[in-house]
């Protein structure tokens, strides 16, 4: 069955990054985007942006085009989310998901467990 | 930019019916997608593609979409149904959106 593991909880000083990881099993890594999610303590949902598996395209969402970087590493079926720059108001869990359709344009299908970032001094 | 309206909450009584909005500017036509959140887990798409049902999700799960609204309609309510909704659009260009988010209590 589909399956997408991220990596474990992160705690972070202001001004520092944070790479996330999401493996993917159970399907083929290519066909799919990957999208990753947000969400704030009691908050709702917050997308970041998607990237194509196949062809690399990336599309970020404007608040944090600036400072995310999504990557894929095709051999390891999995993906990466960078943030730069932290703030407090980054603390949040992150979700991987994958994505149906054309980058960014489709549906999410499947979540992952999500990833707590803390950004704390 | 393009924004989804969700009431903050709605109420049910056990077995009936609740109807989950989503309003948006010309929703109608765009490709609306919904997913459920139970406390302390990650999303599950319940409806994709308007009124598409993923494998898994039980029929009393539908959906509609025209105009500047597009409704989850849930039948026959269970407890297990209580959760946070969240409507979801691809806007145009490179902007994806996810509504507030609904609380659905059953009663």
């Amino acid at each position: 069955q589909v399956q997408l593991v991220q990596s474990g909880v992160e705690v972070k000083k202001p001004g520092a990054s944070v790479r996330v990881s999401c493996k993917a099993s159970g399907y083929s890594f290519f066909d799919y985007s990957i999208c990753w999610v947000r969400q704030a303590p009691g908050q709702g949902l917050e997308w970041l942006g998607c990237i194509s598996v196949s062809s690399g395209n990336r599309h970020y969402s404007q608040k944090c085009r600036d400072r995310v970087t999504m990557t894929t590493d095709t051999s390891a079926t999995t993906a990466y989310m960078e943030l730069s720059g932290l703030r407090s108001d980054d603390t949040a869990l992150y979700f991987c998901s994958r994505g149906v359709g054309a980058t960014g344009r489709g549906w999410f299908d499947s979540w992952g467990q999500g990833t707590p970032v803390i950004v704390s001094s | 930019s393009y924004e989804l309206t969700q009431p903050l909450s709605v109420s049910v009584a056990l077995g009936q019916t609740a109807g989950l909005t989503c309003g948006g500017s010309s929703i109608g036509t765009k490709d609306v997608h919904w997913y459920q959140q139970k406390p302390g887990q990650a999303p599950v798409l319940v409806m994709y593609g308007d009124s598409k049902r993923p494998s898994g999700i039980p029929d009393r799960f539908s959906g509609s979409n025209s105009g500047n609204t597009a409704t989850l309609t849930i039948s026959r309510v269970q407890v297990g149904d209580e959760a946070d909704y969240y409507c979801h659009v691809w806007a145009g260009g490179i902007e994806v959106v996810f509504g507030g988010g609904t609380k659905l209590t059953v009663l």
